[in-house]
């Protein structure tokens, strides 16, 4: 119930695409879930959170969908650039566990030039 | 305003040592969270600290502590170290303690167990 499962594992996408991750969860407790991006030799970098009560939101050309009765959220990368060659990471967290952050298990994303 | 700030970058230690990893929140910050990342298990919660006080603990065995002091700097210390301890060791840090305050995350300390 405390886990939150991320796919695909990998993507290759080429520039101008919309590479999509999926997470999904499990606990109805959890009501905040931030996305965040990771470059090699770095820690995770926030990039755009959601709570339950939206079903999208975007900040600059990245957008999250979230589908509450499907347990489900998903990051939209538009018009992805050679930079944002990176590992995504969705979480989540619980009100009744602040500070605690399960995080999904990573995608590298590569956008080929 | 300066980020989380982690110390020492990169630690090499062998087994049955003990290690201290140090973390430096943002300036305001009073919350602060440690994270074991590694390629099997991913990113892992360890523990977490608000004003000195231990809020939240991870599944982790009893080697792996932390405190936190009265300017919000945190420490995480792991005794009797395994190989399977190496990992990048995460720290992250937000205002409150708040289900929906933003973490940030420090660069990491590479620790490597040999």
């Amino acid at each position: 119930q405390q886990q939150v499962k991320q796919s695909p594992q990998s993507l290759i996408v080429q520039k101008g695409g919309i590479p999509i991750i999926n997470c999904a969860y499990e606990n109805t407790a959890f009501d905040y879930f931030p996305w965040y991006q990771q470059f090699p030799g770095k820690g995770p970098a926030l990039l755009i959170a959601i709570r339950p009560d939206v079903s999208e939101k975007k900040e600059g050309r990245f957008t999250i969908s979230f589908n509450k009765s499907a347990k489900q959220f998903s990051l939209h990368i538009m018009d992805s650039q050679p930079g944002d060659s990176a590992t995504y990471f969705c979480a989540a967290r619980g009100s009744s566990n602040t500070g605690k952050l399960i995080f999904g298990q990573g995608t590298t994303l590569q956008v080929k030039p | 305003k300066a980020g989380v700030t982690q110390t020492p970058r990169y630690l090499i230690k062998t087994r049955g040592q003990q290690v201290t990893l140090s973390c430096s929140p943002i300036s305001g910050h009073r919350s602060v969270s440690w994270y074991q990342q590694t390629p099997g298990q991913g990113l892992q919660f360890l523990f977490e600290y608000f004003s000195e006080t231990q809020r939240n603990k991870g599944n982790f065995p009893g080697r792996f502590s932390g405190r936190q002091f009265s300017n919000s700097r945190s420490e995480m210390n792991v005794s009797t170290l395994e190989l399977g301890d190496s990992a990048l060791y995460l720290c992250a840090s937000s205002q409150t303690s708040a289900a929906y305050n933003e973490q940030f995350f420090g660069p990491g300390t590479r620790l490597t167990v040999l």
